[in-house]
């Protein structure tokens, strides 16, 4: 099936670890977003990438670092800088082109972050 | 600065009764408009949007949003509501502001509770 698959589910992380998060997506999107998602604030976006090796920063991208070395793979590492890191993380990708714009992103199911 | 905002953090109502989920948004331009459903620790589903046409948009398990140029909203809407439909729900607008890179701006959620 195609679609987005976001690994692990769950995920623990130790005070000063650095943990990566894996989204790889088979849509053969050229764009791909990771969003945090924290109880009453929505989504926040973190980095998007539009291409392979190229990416921005989102508005929260303080603490997190993120590659694209191939099309299909954009993971995310949160770092031990990001000091409030527990959240929802949710991968996104959307066709680029035209029709970015009036095409809907899909999600993956997501990956959620305690800090233990 | 482009916006979305959904002023009820909670919406309850009745099985078979009707629904409607409120969303306003600020942009320049014309906006593209997004629904989006989530059910616990899971992505997002894509519901519905608005890019052009018609001002009723039909979407995905009988949902409906009715967009409004003068009063700047896109209400999400059902004729009758199930229990099923039970989960949170985000508006979303695309970002035209930073360029064709696809970003979407959220709201920041409402609960939808369905009860028997």
């Amino acid at each position: 099936d195609g679609g987005i698959t976001q690994s692990p589910k769950y995920l623990f992380r130790k005070e000063g670890q650095n943990v990566t998060l894996s989204c790889e997506q088979n849509l053969n999107h050229d764009a791909m977003y990771w969003y945090r998602q924290d109880p009453g604030q929505g989504l926040r976006l973190i980095y998007y990438s539009q291409i392979v090796n190229d990416f921005q920063k989102g508005d929260i991208a303080e603490g997190y670092s993120v590659s694209r070395e191939k099309k299909e793979s954009f993971p995310l590492t949160v770092t031990s800088a990001q000091k409030n890191p527990t959240a929802f993380y949710l991968c996104a990708s959307s066709p680029k082109g035209q029709g970015i714009s009036n095409t809907e992103a899909f999600f993956g199911q997501g990956t959620r972050l305690t800090v233990v | 600065a482009q916006s979305v905002a959904q002023p009820e953090d909670q919406v309850n109502v009745a099985e078979g009764n009707p629904l409607t989920v409120k969303c306003t948004y600020s942009v320049s331009g014309n906006p593209y408009l997004f629904w989006y459903v989530q059910y616990p620790n899971r992505g997002l589903q894509f519901l519905l949007k608005y890019i052009t046409g018609d001002n009723l948009v039909k979407g995905s398990y009988g949902f409906e949003a009715e967009f409004n140029k003068s009063q700047t909203s896109f209400h999400l809407k059902k004729p009758s509501a199930l229990v099923s439909d039970s989960a949170l729900y985000f508006c979303a607008v695309r970002d035209l502001g930073s360029g064709n890179t696809g970003k979407l701006i959220f709201g920041q959620g409402t609960t939808l509770q369905v009860k028997p």
